[in-house]
């Protein structure tokens, strides 16, 4: 299947600073991806729909400016979590979607604000 | 809500056993997908169904679907204590542009 990588794979973080995950596509370009989070032993909540080369679609009840997603090419898309605070803490995954195949997760990224 | 649910939300069973899994939807669906995820980590992508199929296999897999029940199932036969995950269905609603609606998962513990 495709591969998918998510970067870093863990970062703690002191409140009130930002923390940028990335999301590569390594094998497949996507023109969309996707933004998860997920908190524990609950199911994956969508939190915006990426595209390459236009402004990312958030879901309701998802802050814009809080979370800065660009999607600068067709295999990278990166979410800002910026000025973060312990309620930011999270497990937060990215999915690309290949035509064919399906969507492919990346590992994800366990975000933890101190 | 196009929130799908899974069930049971718990399952425990024996090596060698066969694990069986149901999800419910509740919109027209395009395809739907299962995904498996161990503790912590990310997704991993097991199946995907269209809607204008009935049953697909792979490996120890088998999976159906019933667009008039709007239901699948998750077949594992011959488990193993390595398939102890999070299991979850994700469907693809018409109109959605491709976004992934999650059920809440069913915990499958394998035991030795």
């Amino acid at each position: 299947g495709a591969v998918v990588s998510q970067h870093p794979s863990r970062v703690i973080c002191k409140s009130g600073t930002s923390v940028k995950i990335e999301c590569r596509s390594l094998d497949f370009q996507a023109t969309t991806m996707f933004w998860y989070r997920q908190f524990p032993k609950q199911s994956l909540m969508l939190m915006a729909t990426s595209n390459e080369g236009s402004k990312a679609t958030y879901e309701q009840g998802v802050e814009k400016d809080k979370f800065l997603i660009n999607h600068a090419s067709l295999t990278l898309s990166t979410l800002t979590v910026t000025s973060a605070h312990p309620e930011d803490s999270s497990f937060y995954i990215c999915s690309a979607r290949d035509s064919a195949l399906g969507a492919f997760f990346g590992q994800g990224t366990r975000l933890t604000v101190v | 809500s196009q929130q799908g649910e899974e069930d049971p939300q718990a399952l425990s069973i024996q090596e060698g056993e066969n694990a069986t899994m149901n999800c419910s939807y509740k919109t027209s669906i395009n395809n739907l997908q299962w995904y498996r995820q161990n503790s912590g980590r990310g997704l991993v992508h097991l199946i995907l169904i269209r809607s204008n199929e009935r049953e697909k296999h792979s490996g120890r897999l088998r999976v159906t679907l019933d667009t008039s029940k709007k239901s699948s199932s998750l077949l594992i036969t011959a488990s193993r204590a390595a398939d102890t995950a999070s299991y979850f269905c994700a469907t693809v609603w018409r109109g959605s542009n491709y976004k992934l609606t999650f059920g809440k998962g069913t915990l499958l513990t394998v035991n030795p």
